[in-house]
């Protein structure tokens, strides 16, 4: 099984907000990320998870604020987003994160208003 | 940030043909995934390559990690309707822990 799911698949929300993306894998996979996607580009990297502890960040905006409570849970947690956020926001995780394979989610399509 | 040059852009092709496209990168790489994303869904794996002129296929899908370990090819064979798509390659650097760098994406339709 290489799946990743994620949570919600569609998220409106408006510039006051507070809400959060969910991404669980049960691969057994140590590390996880989050990437961004705008449409007809390649995904961003945003953030690296490894073994529970944050090991990259991209320069992201402190309005968005990744969790990883346990192994299996990355979350990414979203406050005061301006409508250029809006993408594709796409988990991915990997077993280890040194020459492995990427297995990514199916995404969340955030609109911000 | 940093992406992978990706060619072609974009293809239209006759069903049955077969498809070639690649990434070239000015780095070497230890790593090279090929990813297929439909419209509003995530990336899904491919093939993925970890040696130097190793020759990986997937059905009708081959792809290859150039000896030079800068470039990659993605190869279709008698292609469907079905392979309609965006295909991404995506590297990891030998120095780069962790982060695969993507290439810019070659969109492909199919006519029937």
């Amino acid at each position: 099984d290489t799946e990743v799911t994620q949570t919600p698949k569609h998220l409106v929300m408006g510039m006051t907000n507070k809400k959060s993306l969910k991404c669980e894998q049960h691969m057994g996979h140590r590390a996880m990320y989050w990437y961004k996607q705008k449409a007809k580009k390649p995904p961003e990297l945003m953030f690296v998870y490894s073994y529970e502890k944050l090991s990259i960040n991209e320069s992201v905006p402190s309005r968005f604020s990744p969790e990883c409570p346990n192994s299996s849970l990355l979350n990414l947690h979203l406050h005061a987003l301006q409508p250029e956020d809006s993408a594709l926001y796409l988990c991915a995780s990997s077993r280890t994160g040194t020459t492995e394979t990427q297995y990514f989610g199916p995404g969340t399509r955030l609109l911000v208003l | 940030g940093q992406q992978l040059n990706q060619s072609p852009q974009s293809m239209f092709i006759q069903e049955g043909e077969d498809v070639s496209m690649n990434c070239t990168s000015s780095s070497i790489f230890n790593t090279w995934l090929w990813y297929k994303q439909d419209p509003g869904e995530g990336p899904v794996l491919l093939i993925a390559l970890y040696k130097a002129g190793e020759l990986t296929s997937n059905g009708r899908l081959t792809a290859q990690f150039g000896i030079t370990r800068k470039d990659s090819f993605l190869n279709i064979s008698a292609s469907i309707p079905s392979d309609v798509g965006i295909y991404f390659c995506a590297g990891q650097s030998i120095s780069g822990t962790y982060k695969y760098i993507f290439g810019t994406g070659t969109r492909l339709k199919v006519l029937a």
